[in-house]
């Protein structure tokens, strides 16, 4: 069975800080793939980044980093100097072998800038 | 905006009562997806369509049924609607059946009263 833990519920920092969201994941499949979402306050689900298990490369794109490490099952994702649109739900999910399809998503972090 | 589309955008109902969600997926895709995103339970795989067939199901009540036509856009319908039902409902779609990244609609929500 697949699980995503995204321990962290809310974290709020102030504008221009940087925040790091985890995510620990449980699969018994060796070629899988990991996902981020983010959800805004608007409510709809916005598609950050896919990465599959056989791609340790770190990645970032503009303000948006993510760290994957397989020895320890965590997919962290950061956001660099923080803004006020960086606020909402962001979520990390996986797509396994044996359930192909079937995104199994964590429960979410709120992230909370203040100017 | 992702492409995908999702009518209508706010649905406030009876319990007993029955209604229809609508998706249009991204041009090009083939696969269509639902998910169900409540306070209690969290962002919910239900159902899977690719190309007609349905592909994987979830945790899909029996009083949920869902297609996807021809022309590819889905609907999912809910009956004998409860207060518990009362959630946000999402359509995705991506190109193939299985790996490809699942970009989802603005997502309808849902009200029973």
């Amino acid at each position: 069975a697949q699980k995503v833990t995204q321990a962290q519920t809310e974290i709020s920092v102030v504008e221009k800080e940087d925040v790091t969201l985890d995510c620990v994941y449980e699969t018994r499949d060796t070629t899988y793939y990991l996902f981020w979402y983010k959800q805004p306050p608007s409510g709809e689900l916005v598609f950050l980044i896919r990465r599959n298990s056989f791609d340790e490369q770190n990645e970032i794109s503009g303000r948006y980093s993510w760290n994957f490490q397989k020895s320890t099952s965590s997919f962290n994702f950061t956001i660099t100097a923080s803004q006020v649109v960086d606020s909402a739900v962001y979520f990390c999910a996986l797509l396994a072998t044996d359930s192909w399809g079937k995104l199994q998503f964590g429960a979410g972090t709120q992230v909370v800038v203040t100017p | 905006d992702s492409g995908v589309t999702q009518t209508p955008k706010h649905l406030i109902t009876a319990t007993g009562q029955r209604v229809t969600l609508r998706c249009s997926p991204r041009s090009g895709d083939l696969s269509v997806y639902w998910y169900q995103q409540s306070l209690d339970q969290g962002l919910q795989f239900l159902i899977q369509y690719y190309n007609g067939e349905e592909r994987a199901k979830g945790n899909i009540l029996e009083r949920f049924s869902a297609q996807q036509f021809p022309d590819l856009h889905s609907e999912l319908n809910l009956s004998s609607l409860e207060l518990g039902d009362s959630a946000l409902y999402f359509c995705a779609s991506s190109v193939g059946a299985d790996l490809g990244e699942q970009y989802f609609g603005p997502g309808t929500r849902l009200t029973v009263t």
